[in-house]
């Protein structure tokens, strides 16, 4: 069974602060990573997409690709409270896995 | 560029009643994926087409279908519904038949089963 991993949390974080969200992925032949941001009662929507290793960076959000320790990881800068949501970690192959998320609070 | 449309976006239904719900991609994309989204389970994969085409599906049971039009929009149905399909359900679309393109998702539909 190909799996994606990731902590559920929850993760809770200071305004301003950084939040360090982490995913191992288990299959190999994975190519495409992707971070999506999922509020409550709302649907996934990207953050970012890395395909080679190592960082990517999109304003606040720095993603970390590491395919030799199948790890991906998603930095997100002076954090805020609206970033509170949960956060989903898929890598796409054959199909797209998603992780279960990892849900993050940012505190005022 | 419109978005990823779903319809209805909410539904409330009985046991063993069937239901269809139904996606359009955003225009130009011909992969349509189907999730299903609960708080126990997370997002799981229900099946994707791709041009009218079934080319993964997922591990659910075959009371699960769907289909694909030569339009791209896509349906999915669900026969003989039970409790336990009350979920959030999720299509996404994309611009090719590779998992490595980016998956947009549309609003979902929420079914209840009472």
């Amino acid at each position: 069974q190909k799996e994606v991993e990731q902590n559920s949390g929850p993760l809770s974080v200071p305004e301003g602060a950084i939040a360090s969200l982490n995913c191992t992925y288990s299959d190999r032949v994975s190519q495409s990573f992707f971070w999506y941001r999922q509020y409550s009662g709302k649907s996934p929507e990207l953050i970012m997409s890395i395909y080679s290793n190592g960082d990517k960076e999109d304003g606040r959000f720095t993603a970390q690709l590491n395919k030799a320790s199948q790890y991906v990881s998603l930095l997100i800068r002076d954090s805020q409270p609206s970033d509170s949501a949960t956060y989903l970690c898929a890598a796409g192959g054959f199909k797209t896995i998603f992780g279960a998320g990892t849900r993050l609070f940012v505190k005022a | 560029k419109a978005g990823v449309t779903q319809t209805p976006r909410y539904l409330i239904k009985t046991r063993g009643q069937q239901v269809t719900l139904s996606c359009s991609p955003i225009s130009g994309h011909r992969s349509v994926s189907w999730y299903q989204q609960t708080p126990g389970q997370g997002l799981q994969f229900l099946f994707e087409y791709f041009s009218e085409t079934q080319r993964n599906k997922g591990n659910f049971p075959g009371r699960f279908s769907g289909r694909q039009f030569s339009n791209s929009r896509s349906e999915m149905n669900v026969s003989t519904l039970e409790l336990g399909d009350s979920a959030l359900y999720l299509c996404a679309s994309s611009s090719d038949a590779s998992f490595q393109e980016t998956q947009y998702f549309g609003p979902g539909t929420r079914l209840l089963v009472l």
